[in-house]
């Protein structure tokens, strides 16, 4: 059975960075893209960007180029989305997804002073 | 940058009834496109691929058509376990960056 784990909830000052990370189980890691997505409170889904897990390479979307990093451990199956200088704005819950639709269960991030 | 747009925002539909929703990309994405159904609180769940790929197990009375810049969803008979938003969302561009439509809420009317 596919898996995809994400880490808990977070509470984070303006100005912080919070890294999330989705751990995957039940097919091969580096076989697809990992993807990350924002969703804000009552809001839809945003694209973020992409790892490839079998050579690190990324994507980011212009939204979120130069505050994002997402990486990815084959030694651990894991992936790992760190957003920096943290605002308001980013009060969201991510998700990490393939492309064939597994999804990981969603990580909470409260953006607060 | 492809856009998508989804048409309409909000639907008011009651059990039974058939149920449209459109989605129209800036530009040709040939049948990259994917539709998802998601409920308060949960993650996305992938109901439509390739436009009209049925995903396993998901019920037939969902169906995905169209190609190239105008695509649909069609719900043959809504059941009450299908009120929700549904989203869709192009893959086409290589190496597959995703943007989603703004999504369409399926209330009880």
């Amino acid at each position: 059975e596919v898996q995809l784990v994400q880490s808990g909830a977070e509470v984070k000052k303006p100005g912080a960075t919070v890294k999330i990370s989705c751990k995957v189980s039940g097919y091969t890691f580096t076989d697809y893209y990992m993807h990350w997505v924002q969703q804000a409170p009552g809001k839809g889904l945003e694209w973020m960007g992409l790892v490839d897990p079998e050579d690190g390479e990324t994507i980011y979307a212009e939204k979120f180029q130069g505050r994002v990093t997402i990486t990815a451990d084959t030694s651990t199956d894991t992936a790992y989305m760190e957003l920096s200088s943290l605002r308001s704005e980013d009060t969201a819950v991510y998700y990490c997804a393939t492309p064939s639709g597994y999804w990981g269960q969603g990580t909470l991030v409260t953006v607060s002073s | 940058d492809i856009q998508m747009t989804q048409s309409p925002s909000t639907l008011s539909a009651s059990v039974g009834d058939r149920v449209t929703i459109t989605c129209r990309a800036s530009q040709s994405i040939s049948s990259w496109l994917a539709w998802y159904q998601q409920k308060p609180g949960k993650a996305p769940k992938l109901l439509i691929y390739k436009a009209s790929s049925l995903e396993s197990g998901v019920p037939s009375r969902f169906s995905g058509s169209g190609s190239g810049t105008e695509f649909t969803l069609t719900i043959s008979s809504l059941q009450p376990d299908d009120f929700a938003t549904y989203y869709c969302q192009q893959y086409n561009s290589y190496p597959s960056v995703w943007t989603f439509g703004q999504g369409t809420k399926v209330e009880i009317k």
